[in-house]
């Protein structure tokens, strides 16, 4: 299956700042990364579907204009939390659709967003 | 809608079979699959099921899909240690091809 890398792995930031987070695919061309939100004890949530060269398309109830989300080549999708607050802390996660299949989706290992 | 629901936790004993369950509202669900993850780790896809399938076997992990009552479950036969970890349900509606619902994860711990 598919790497994929996240960077960082943890940040922490001041409420009002904004914060860049990276999604590597390290030996697949992606065309398709999607970005999840992750609460603690509870599932993941999709945010958006980020597709190469194109606007990304957001799940209803996330504000794009907060959430920037980037996939301006076929192995790199960024995800800029604007302006963020504290209920912004969360654990985001990436995946790579590596294949025609949902299945073939293989995940980062996360980055944890603490807005202080 | 599109729901899925697990239990929370699940506790063990090292060497018993864990067998952990999940509910799921979409019928028109195309795969069911089972996710592992563990602290610092990405999600590991264990296995997934097609929806026209009722069981499927891989070494230790058995899942069983019972579709009328839209219910699936997978055991680990003889735990581990290692198998400590959250596992997450989850479906792809047939409506999205590759949007996956996920449902709260149940956190599998071992103990001797």
């Amino acid at each position: 299956g598919a790497v994929v890398s996240q960077h960082p792995s943890w940040v922490i930031c001041k409420s009002g700042t904004s914060v860049k987070i990276e999604c590597r695919s390290l030996d697949f061309q992606a065309t398709t990364m999607f970005w999840y939100r992750q609460f603690p004890k509870q599932s993941l949530m999709l945010m958006a579907t980020s597709n190469e060269g194109s606007k990304a398309t957001y799940e209803q109830g996330v504000e794009k204009d907060k959430f920037l989300i980037n996939h301006a080549s076929l192995t790199l999708s960024t995800l800029t939390v604007t302006s963020a607050h504290p209920e912004d802390s969360s654990f985001y996660i990436c995946s790579v659709l590596a294949g025609g299949r949902t299945y073939e989706q293989y995940f980062g290992p996360g980055t944890r967003l603490t807005v202080t | 809608g599109e729901d899925v629901e697990q239990s929370l936790f699940l506790s063990v004993r090292e060497g018993d079979s864990s067998v952990i369950n999940c509910t799921y509202t979409d019928s028109s669900s195309t795969y069911l699959y089972w996710y592992k993850q563990e602290p610092g780790a990405g999600l590991q896809l264990l296995t997934y099921i097609f929806s026209n399938m009722d069981m499927k076997q891989d070494q230790r992990l058995t899942v069983l899909l019972n579709k009328k009552d839209k219910h699936l479950s997978l055991r680990i036969a003889d735990t581990q240690t290692g198998d400590s970890a959250i596992y997450f349900c989850a479906e792809s509606p047939y409506s999205s091809a590759s949007k996956i619902i996920f449902g709260s994860g149940t956190r599998l711990s071992i103990r001797p």
